[in-house]
């Protein structure tokens, strides 16, 4: 049963500290993408890529945070450096033909 | 004007009871639209794909109006395991890709034994 895994499930850090999260795309799939979902906005989308290249980052404030895909199996999204408003549910989901696979996501607390 | 618009709900419901929301979309050249399902604390999954000549699912039923720009979702015989949120998902592409996805804020639904 393939499916996208992320890791950490959850993670508590202090204002100021870099946070990793790494996402496993499902194998096959060309395109990875991460979204952000916070109660006040929803899911919003943070960045994609197909065929691990970076197409659209827009939804990334880009001083603090990167996203990368250094291959097939393997998405990072970071953060530098952390503030609280960053607090959040960060998903990664990887698709193919019109359907996006959701990891369970990383829970974010900035304190 | 946001792109997919839902009604945050929450939309509370007697168990047994039909119950429908829709969710309009702004971009009249989206091509294809979905409904996902998210459970408190879990990731959205697809919950299905919502065809110009509407479908049916067991119990849901999902339509899609172009001229007015909205889809709905309709589920029959609701049971407690219903209680999610229900995304509105747009896809402003043609290619067929899994880029361009849109989603709603979410609908939540509530049964009530």
């Amino acid at each position: 049963d393939a499916r996208v895994t992320q890791t950490p499930r959850h993670k508590v850090t202090e204002m100021g500290q870099e946070v990793t999260m790494r996402c496993q795309p499902i194998l096959g799939h060309n395109t990875v993408f991460w979204y952000r979902q916070t109660m006040m906005q929803g899911l919003e989308l943070l960045a994609y890529f197909r065929n691990r290249a970076p197409l659209d980052d827009s939804g990334m404030p880009k001083d603090r945070f990167s996203a990368e895909m250094p291959d097939a199996t393997l998405a990072t999204l970071k953060i530098q450096p952390s503030e609280p408003r960053d607090s959040a549910v960060y998903f990664c989901a990887s698709g193919s033909w019109g359907e996006q696979f959701f990891g369970p996501g990383t829970r974010l607390t900035v304190l | 004007r946001k792109e997919v618009e839902q009604d945050p709900g929450p939309f509370n419901v007697p168990e047994g009871a039909t119950v429908a929301f829709n969710c309009t979309y702004s971009n009249s050249a989206s091509q294809s639209f979905f409904w996902y399902r998210q459970d408190c604390r879990k990731e959205p999954k697809l919950l299905m794909s919502v065809y110009s000549s509407g479908n049916e699912d067991g119990r849901f039923t999902a339509q899609l109006n172009r001229a007015s720009q909205y889809i709905s979702l309709l589920i029959r015989d609701s049971k407690l395991s219903d209680s999610a949120t229900y995304l509105c998902v747009v896809n402003m592409l043609s290619n067929g890709g899994a880029d361009g996805l849109t989603f709603g804020k979410g609908t939540h639904l509530i049964i009530q034994p």
